[in-house]
């Protein structure tokens, strides 16, 4: 089967940079992707890796290393908006298999 | 609007109801998703379409609920008998495979409440 593991809470203040971390334990995937959620709506597309490294979109940049089973999100500059819930989600044959979920919150 | 769109957004039922939720894709996306999420917790894998057929299912779905998506276009989950535990926000995720593969575009949900 597959699992991941993320923090379930992070705190950070206003214009500073913080990294959510995912440890996954599964048999083979195609990549790591990180989505947003604000509370009541939609997960949102952050980014996505299917290669080791780190890729990166604007404010946010994600990174995976396979060998160590091991990815994470960064956020820069984080802004209040920013406050909201990410999830590392690994595609695993035809379906996707998300984290448990971290909460972000960001203090002016 | 272009986005995925799901119907009804709230839905209340008295348990033992059957119940049924529409989802209808962005419009070119071929692949079909249906999650479950319940407070604090990521989306639950339930089934997955390519076009008009169904896949994936999940082994942590029951009997009890059925998916369709007839034409390859919009799908229904149908739950049925409800019981309290299938109170949970259910979503809908379209995407196309190939150059953007691993997004995945959700609907804002269909939230269900078995009293």
């Amino acid at each position: 089967g597959q699992s991941l593991e993320q923090p379930s809470e992070v705190t950070a203040v206003e214009g500073a940079i913080v990294q959510i971390n995912c440890t996954y334990q599964t048999s083979g995937f195609y990549g790591l992707s990180w989505y947003q959620q604000h509370d009541g709506g939609a997960p949102t597309f952050l980014s996505y890796n299917a290669l080791d490294g780190l890729e990166e979109t604007g404010r946010f940049s994600s990174f995976l290393s396979r060998s160590d089973s091991y990815g994470y999100l960064l956020l820069q500059e984080l802004q209040m908006k920013d406050s909201a819930s990410y999830f590392c989600a690994v595609e695993h044959g035809q379906n996707f298999v998300f984290g448990p979920g971290t909460r972000l919150s960001v203090l002016p | 609007d272009t986005g995925v769109s799901q119907d009804p957004r709230h839905k209340i039922t008295k348990r033992g109801q059957n119940v049924t939720f529409r989802c209808d894709p962005i419009s070119e996306h071929n692949r079909l998703y249906w999650y479950r999420q319940t407070l604090g917790q990521g989306p639950e894998f339930l089934t997955y379409f390519q076009n008009e057929a169904q896949l994936e299912k999940s082994r942590l779905l029951s009997d009890r609920f059925s998916a369709e998506r007839p034409k390859g276009s919009f799908s229904t989950l149908e739950i049925q008998r409800t019981e309290q535990g299938d109170s949970a926000m259910y979503l809908c995720a379209s995407s196309v495979p190939g150059r953007t593969q691993g997004i995945q575009y959700f609907g804002p949900g269909t939230r269900l409440l078995v009293l």
